[in-house]
């Protein structure tokens, strides 16, 4: 079955150093990937997705190639911010039939530290 | 403010306790789901609904059992439940089943004791 590994937090960085939390997929088909955000006591919030194989997903920074060759949808951004801190959620969907089933990763923790 | 409610936001409830979780979102869409968070294991999809009608239910304990009375709510019924079931229950909506993005609550979290 369709799978996502994240690499495990937490991941504790210095305000403005660079970010990258790495995910790498298995799936049958081509799926389309995507990058959940869920801050303190919050829910999970979209922060950015991409449909198809070189497509870059984009938003506040954060960015996201999907590569296909080697099933990966690494997450980066070039300086974070202490606002950042909060739990990353690699996630994938594929189905047919009218249906998408959703599989998400374990998630990583970011700490920025001022 | 995600357009998802969840209530209440903790739950603490004994082994033999009924309760329910209850969820509504006003944002129009057409699936509601269930999830499970619990620490250092990936998000776990509990139940989907499309249009009022479930599609999915992944092997769920009978001890959880969902309702979906019309598009916009969606409740999570609980009875003997077991430590185990402690976790955050998160509820989101997606205009159609999957592929689309999904609007999560804030989610309950639920402590069994």
């Amino acid at each position: 079955g369709d799978s996502v590994t994240q690499m495990e937090g937490p991941v504790t960085l210095s305000e403005e150093a660079f970010l990258t939390i790495n995910c790498t997929y298995t799936a049958t088909g081509y799926p389309s990937l995507f990058w959940y955000v869920q801050y303190p006591g919050e829910g999970l919030q979209l922060l950015l997705k991409a449909t198809k194989a070189d497509d870059k997903g984009s938003n506040k920074g954060f960015e996201a190639t999907y590569r296909k060759e080697t099933t990966s949808f690494h997450l980066e951004k070039g300086s974070v911010q202490v606002s950042d801190s909060a739990v990353y959620f690699c996630a994938l969907s594929e189905g047919s039939g009218g249906y998408q089933k959703v599989t998400f990763g374990t998630g990583t923790k970011l700490q920025v530290i001022p | 403010e995600t357009g998802v409610t969840q209530t209440p936001r903790h739950l603490v409830m004994g082994m033999t306790n009924k309760k329910s979780l209850k969820c509504e979102q006003h944002l129009g869409h057409n699936a509601m789901y269930w999830y499970k968070q619990s620490a250092k294991k990936p998000l776990e999809l509990m139940f989907v609904y499309s249009l009022e009608e479930r599609v999915e239910n992944n092997s769920v304990p009978s001890r959880f059992s969902p309702e979906c009375p019309n598009s916009s709510h969606l409740f999570l019924h609980l009875h003997t439940l077991q430590p185990e079931d402690s976790a955050l229950y998160l509820c989101a909506s997606s205009l159609e089943p999957g592929g689309t993005e999904a609007f999560f609550g804030q989610g309950t979290r639920l402590t069994v004791v």
